[in-house]
């Protein structure tokens, strides 16, 4: 069965805006990562957060964890059209081997 | 440094062919993942794989599906007797001995006609 649990399932903004995209999950983890894909294509990776790590940076990206709640947070900030994709966490079970159990995903769509 | 690739990148088969997806995994990673995407869903574990082992098969239909990742080589997925239901993106992604740093191919989306 699959871990993670995103929403929303789909969010539409306008360029400029922030978006927030919501994952939870049920195990306890090692980490959490946070993946794009654009339609038809492969994934990025786009940040891994440890369990011990609460918040993690990278460029307009900023992802949170609580690993009390099982949640973890990615935002988008300052928006852009290119950012239109789905976005997929992924966590990798503590205390077992390094596969990762993927969510739904959010297709988020960046209006000009 | 070529990343994962997989080949082919589309693949047609009939109903009833068989379907064989490839796997090169990245330089130095010794651990093969392979994933299943139906339209509009999220990715599906399927397989993990070291070399001539396999790992963890529980996301793997019981039935027409197998995968190797042999000594010399690269992992295979293979699909017998293929149906419609099949038609998907299969992706592999590989890793090195820590539980970080996964990379993913660019995916073989299967179309059965």
């Amino acid at each position: 069965s699959q871990q993670g649990e995103e929403d929303p399932q789909a969010l539409s903004i306008q360029e400029g805006e922030n978006a927030t995209m919501n994952c939870s999950y049920k195990t306890s983890i090692n980490n959490l990562q946070w993946y794009r894909q654009n339609s038809g294509r492969g994934l990025v990776h786009l940040i891994l957060i440890r369990s011990n790590e609460r918040e993690k940076h990278s460029g307009r990206l900023r992802v949170t964890l609580d690993t009390s709640k099982k949640s973890s947070s990615l935002l988008i900030t300052a928006s852009r059209a290119a950012d239109t994709a789905s976005y997929f966490c992924a966590t990798v079970s503590s205390g077992g081997y390094n596969k990762l159990i993927f969510g739904a995903g959010t297709r988020l769509a960046v209006h000009p | 440094n070529a990343g994962v690739m997989q080949n082919p990148r589309h693949l047609v088969r009939r109903r009833g062919q068989e379907a064989r997806l490839r796997c090169s995994p990245m330089k130095g990673h010794s651990h093969v993942y392979w994933y299943r995407q139906l339209p509009e869903e999220g990715l599906k574990f399927m397989v993990y794989l070291q070399k001539e082992n396999i790992i963890d098969e529980s996301g793997m239909p019981k039935e027409r599906f197998s995968a190797e990742f042999p000594k010399e080589g690269p992992s295979i997925l293979r699909i017998q007797q293929v149906v419609r239901g099949d038609s998907a993106a299969y992706f592999c992604a590989s890793s090195p001995e820590t539980v970080d740093g996964y990379t993913f191919g660019s995916g073989t989306r299967l179309t059965v006609v």
